[in-house]
C-alpha cells in the first residue's frame, strides 16, 4: 500500500525564520505535488515536481524532489504570516488501469508575528 | 488550469436522506475525483469518476452508498445515500486535464447530518 507521510504535522515558527517540511513516500513515483489549504478553504496547487532532482521556487517557498530517497522537501525562507496554512504533498499512482493521487498527512504551519 | 464549481456549498440533512453534490469544470478534463476531508485531516479518496463507465471506488467506499455519475468530460455528481451523522464531512471534487498533471479542486461541500 502506498503511504505518504509528512513531518512535522504541526509547525509553529516565528516570522523571518527558515524551516523545511518533509514528505516521504513508500513506493516508486516520479512525480510529486504540493498543495496549500487555507482554513475553511479548498486546496490550491503550489508545485509539480516531475523528475528526480527537480526544484521549483515561488516566492519564499522552494520544493525539491529526490526520487531515489523517495523524499520531497518544502523549504520556507524568511517566513511571513501569510504563509500560515496547511501544506499537503501528494504522489500519483497507476494501478489496474486507473490513476489516482495519494495525499500526505498534511503539515499545519502557523507563522507567528 | 481549470476552474471547478460545486453545488451545494453546504447543507444540513436529516438521517436517512440522500444528497447529490454537483461538480462542474470549465474545461474538458480526463480525470475527475471525489474526496472526503474531515476537519483537520488529510484527504481520503472516495472514487475516480470515469466518463462513460462505472466509477472506480477505493477500499471502504461502495457504489450503493456513494453512487457517482459522469455523463461527460466536464461534469460529475456524487450522491451520499441513506446518510448518518458519520457522513458529516467536507466533500471535495477535483479534476486533472490528464495524468501526471496537478489536480484542481472545487470549493467543497460542507455536509452536516443530524
Amino acid at each position: 500500500e502506498l503511504k505518504v507521510e509528512q513531518n512535522p504535522l504541526f509547525l509553529s515558527m516565528q516570522e523571518g525564520k527558515n524551516y523545511t517540511i518533509y514528505c516521504n513516500y513508500s513506493t516508486t513515483s516520479d512525480r510529486l505535488y504540493w498543495y496549500r489549504q487555507d482554513p475553511g478553504k479548498s486546496l490550491e496547487s503550489l508545485f509539480v515536481l516531475l523528475s528526480n532532482g527537480a526544484v521549483k521556487q515561488e516566492g519564499r517557498l522552494m520544493a525539491s524532489l529526490d526520487t531515489k530517497a523517495r523524499l520531497s522537501t518544502l523549504h520556507i525562507t524568511a517566513a511571513v504570516h501569510d504563509l500560515s496554512a496547511t501544506y499537503f504533498c501528494a504522489v500519483d499512482r497507476r494501478t489496474s488501469g486507473t490513476y489516482k493521487y495519494i495525499f500526505g498527512t498534511g503539515t499545519r504551519l502557523k507563522v507567528l508575528a | 488550469s481549470a476552474v471547478i464549481s460545486q453545488k451545494p456549498s453546504r447543507d444540513i440533512c436529516q438521517r436517512g436522506t440522500s444528497l447529490t453534490i454537483q461538480c462542474q469544470v470549465d474545461s474538458q478534463v480526463t480525470m475527475m475525483f471525489w474526496y472526503r476531508q474531515q476537519p483537520g485531516q488529510s484527504l481520503t479518496l472516495i472514487a475516480t469518476a470515469n466518463q462513460g463507465s462505472e466509477a472506480t471506488y477505493e477500499s471502504g467506499f461502495v457504489i450503493d452508498k456513494f453512487p457517482i455519475s459522469r455523463p461527460n468530460l466536464t461534469f460529475s455528481t456524487l450522491t451520499v445515500s441513506n446518510m448518518s451523522p458519520e457522513d458529516s464531512s467536507i466533500y471535495l471534487c477535483s479534476a486533472a486535464a490528464y495524468s501526471q498533471e496537478t489536480q484542481y479542486f472545487g470549493p467543497g461541500t460542507r455536509l452536516l447530518v443530524l
